[in-house]
């Protein structure tokens, strides 16, 4: 089955740095990854999402890469906020239709400092 | 983005009694939900995936009969944690699929914490 790995497990970053994490996936069958934040006692939301046929997407502040051949992907956030402090997840899955398993990375703990 | 709904958010129960969580989707229909465990300061582990309809799929290591899921209409799936003991204590997330359109995004609800004394 898929397995995602992810680093750094903790990220302390000034406000206005920029914070890069990056995830591994072994299936290569997966098509679909996205990234979720998850601020404490919350659900995860997701913030941006990649499909294999893309190689970059970008949404103001976040981008993600992707790079098929050494299955990793990247999430870049730029000009951090403190509030961009939360757990960010990465996942990996296929997608059939519309159904999605996705597994997902062990979380990063992102802090921005003021 | 589609709205999916948890209740309750949270649920303190003693041990050995059961325990139910709803999962609905509120403006579109779920062709499939998951639903997932995530303990403190920990990943989300994917317990089990229910399809409208039809008997939910476990992952590996999951009890199905300690873990009942329904998933009776395509904006319900509920969770039932039988003879609850505090090592179930955890923070439990649903997810639902099939929007429309949107081919592949899941939506998560806001999760409900069960505290097993």
């Amino acid at each position: 089955g898929e397995n995602v790995e992810q680093h750094p497990s903790t990220l302390s970053v000034q406000e206005g740095d920029s914070a890069v994490i990056k995830c591994t996936y072994s299936d290569s069958a997966s098509n679909y990854f996205p990234w979720y934040k998850q601020e404490l006692g919350k659900g995860p939301q997701l913030i941006i999402d990649i499909r294999s046929n893309v190689g970059e997407k970008k949404d103001q502040r976040i981008a993600v890469t992707l790079n098929k051949t050494a299955k990793h992907f990247s999430l870049h956030i730029t000009e951090t906020q403190p509030e961009d402090s939360a757990v960010y997840f990465c996942a990996a899955g296929q997608v059939i239709y519309n159904t999605d398993k996705l597994i997902f990375g062990t979380g990063t703990r992102l802090q921005v400092f003021p | 983005g589609a709205v999916v709904s948890q209740h309750p958010s949270w649920v303190i129960c003693k041990s050995g009694t059961s325990v139910k969580i709803e999962c609905r989707s509120l403006d579109f229909q779920a062709t499939t939900m998951f639903w997932y465990r995530q303990f403190p300061k920990q990943s989300l582990m994917l317990m089990a995936t229910s399809n409208e309809g039809s008997k939910a799929t476990y992952e590996q290591g999951v009890e199905k009969d300690k873990f009942l899921i329904n998933h009776a209409s395509l904006t319900l799936s509920t969770l039932t944690v039988t003879s609850a003991h505090p090592e179930d204590s955890s923070f439990y997330i649903c997810s639902a699929s099939g929007l429309a359109g949107v081919t592949g995004e899941l939506f998560f609800g806001e999760g409900s914490r069960l505290t097993v004394l």
